[in-house]
């Protein structure tokens, strides 16, 4: 199965900072990579697809980048609300797997 | 709007079943794919298997072949995950999530769009 990596596993970070996070895959995945972000007892949300895609409904402050093996979400500037775990997962192949999570907390 | 709605928190004991179920709503239920996913404590989130809710057919993860049943009522909108013969590493919440697509022709992008909150199934003696 496609392993997926994600760093930092944790990172702090005041309001207003620029957030990057990055996801990196064992092979090659091209651009089949999904971002979401989850706050606890919430459901999971959709930032990302297709690498680079924003979904409809979500802020401009997010953005993701990469292709191949390499990828990264950049949050430009965080905001209070943002304050949550982010996960990558990859479609490329079945089984789709999933980054072991980035959590953000505020400084 | 277009929501997934879960079943409620349950306790189970080890070699018994659970049946989680996922109601959707606010979309055509028949036309999309339904997957599900478990996050342990203190693991990554994890693929079970997924099922095509307007044909029925599904497919299972290799580590949850033979435990795992996905079914759909079609008349009801929900779509169903048991598990069996439960130990106590399946204490995890389980998440169902309806998969969308993104047509860039010739390729296909999928992803999952709408997601439940999460059925929290606990394993205990």
């Amino acid at each position: 199965d496609l392993q997926m990596t994600q760093s930092p596993s944790s990172l702090s970070a005041f309001v207003g900072d620029r957030v990057n996070i990055t996801c990196r895959a064992s092979q090659s995945i091209s651009d089949y990579l999904n971002w979401y972000q989850h706050k606890p007892g919430k459901a999971p949300n959709l930032l990302i697809y297709a690498a680079s895609s924003l979904q409809g409904g979500v802020p401009s402050r997010f953005s993701g980048s990469g292709s191949g093996t390499d990828f990264t979400l950049t949050i430009s500037s965080v905001q209070p609300e943002d304050f949550a775990t982010y996960y990558c997962q990859h479609s490329y192949d079945s089984p789709w797997t999933f980054g072991q999570g980035t959590k953000v907390e505020m400084k | 709007q277009v929501q997934l709605v879960q079943s409620g928190a349950e306790v189970k004991k080890p070699g018994a079943s659970v049946k989680v179920s996922c109601k959707a709503s606010g979309y055509t239920f028949s036309t999309y794919t339904m997957y599900w996913v478990r996050q342990a404590p203190g693991q990554r989130l994890e693929w079970m298997g997924w099922i095509n809710a307007g044909t029925g057919n599904t497919k299972y993860s290799q580590k949850f072949q033979g435990r795992v049943t996905i079914t759909r009522d079609t008349s009801a909108n929900t779509a169903y995950m048991e598990l069996s013969s439960l130990r106590s590493e399946d204490t995890a919440v389980y998440y169902c999530a309806r998969i969308n697509k993104w047509e860039l022709p010739p390729y296909f992008y999928f992803y999952m769009d709408v997601w439940g909150k999460g059925t929290t199934v606990t394993v205990s003696s």
